[in-house]
């Protein structure tokens, strides 16, 4: 079956360190993965987006890799801060004739403590 | 610029009744997405719209149901509730689905079913 996996339970971490969090796929050609941000009763934003055929992509303080020989993407937060405490949604989209579907993973909650 | 706007922020309906969800994209985006959002999962793909016509559909009840409207808004409509339906229903809009960019999602509509 398809799955997509992430961490479950919530990464802490202390400010300034380096957060790194895993997306797992299964079951999935995906042509594009993204990772968005949500904070609780809002809706994702858009973070970052890396296409099958790139390993590595950097935004800031933001770095994604994606590996599609072990299906899976990492996401860095350097130098992290209290204000980055939220939850990561990675996102694979499938191509499919004409339209645009993302399916999403569970997220993982992160807690950077100053 | 104005962002993906959704109406209401909040609704509390009873079983087996009928609920309709707002969605105004970005302008000049053509594409709206509906996705609902159980808490403490990630989104499901519920819907896709391009130029009013409806190109992708995902795995739920033939109860919901969808438009776009020749502005590019959108509405989700949902008949005869069921207490599961409770979730955050988010609205995406994104430029053309058959390019691959990122998707903006609202701030949501949460749905409290009793």
């Amino acid at each position: 079956s398809q799955k997509i996996e992430q961490n479950s339970e919530a990464l802490n971490i202390q400010e300034g360190k380096t957060a790194t969090l895993t997306c797992n796929y299964t079951n999935y050609s995906p042509a594009y993965l993204q990772w968005y941000r949500q904070d609780p009763g809002r809706g994702p934003v858009f973070l970052l987006l890396i296409r099958e055929n790139e390993k590595e992509k950097r935004k800031e303080r933001l770095k994604v890799t994606f590996d599609t020989t072990l299906k899976q993407s990492l996401f860095h937060i350097t130098a992290s801060q209290p204000a980055d405490s939220a939850t990561y949604l990675c996102a694979l989209y499938t191509p499919n004739t004409g339209f645009q579907k993302l399916v999403f993973g569970t997220g993982t909650r992160l807690l950077v403590s100053p | 610029d104005a962002g993906v706007t959704q109406s209401p922020t909040h609704l509390i309906k009873t079983r087996g009744q009928q609920v309709t969800l707002r969605c105004s994209p970005i302008s000049g985006h053509k594409s709206v997405s509906w996705y609902q959002q159980v808490l403490g999962q990630g989104p499901q793909f519920i819907f896709q719209y391009y130029e009013k016509e409806e190109r992708g559909r995902g795995n739920f009840p033939d109860r919901f149901s969808a438009r776009q409207f020749p502005n590019y808004s959108s509405e989700l409509n949902v008949n005869a509730l069921l207490l599961g339906d409770s979730a955050l229903y988010l609205c995406a809009s994104s430029e053309d689905p058959a390019m691959n960019t990122e998707a903006f999602f609202g701030q949501g509509t949460r749905l409290t079913v009793v």
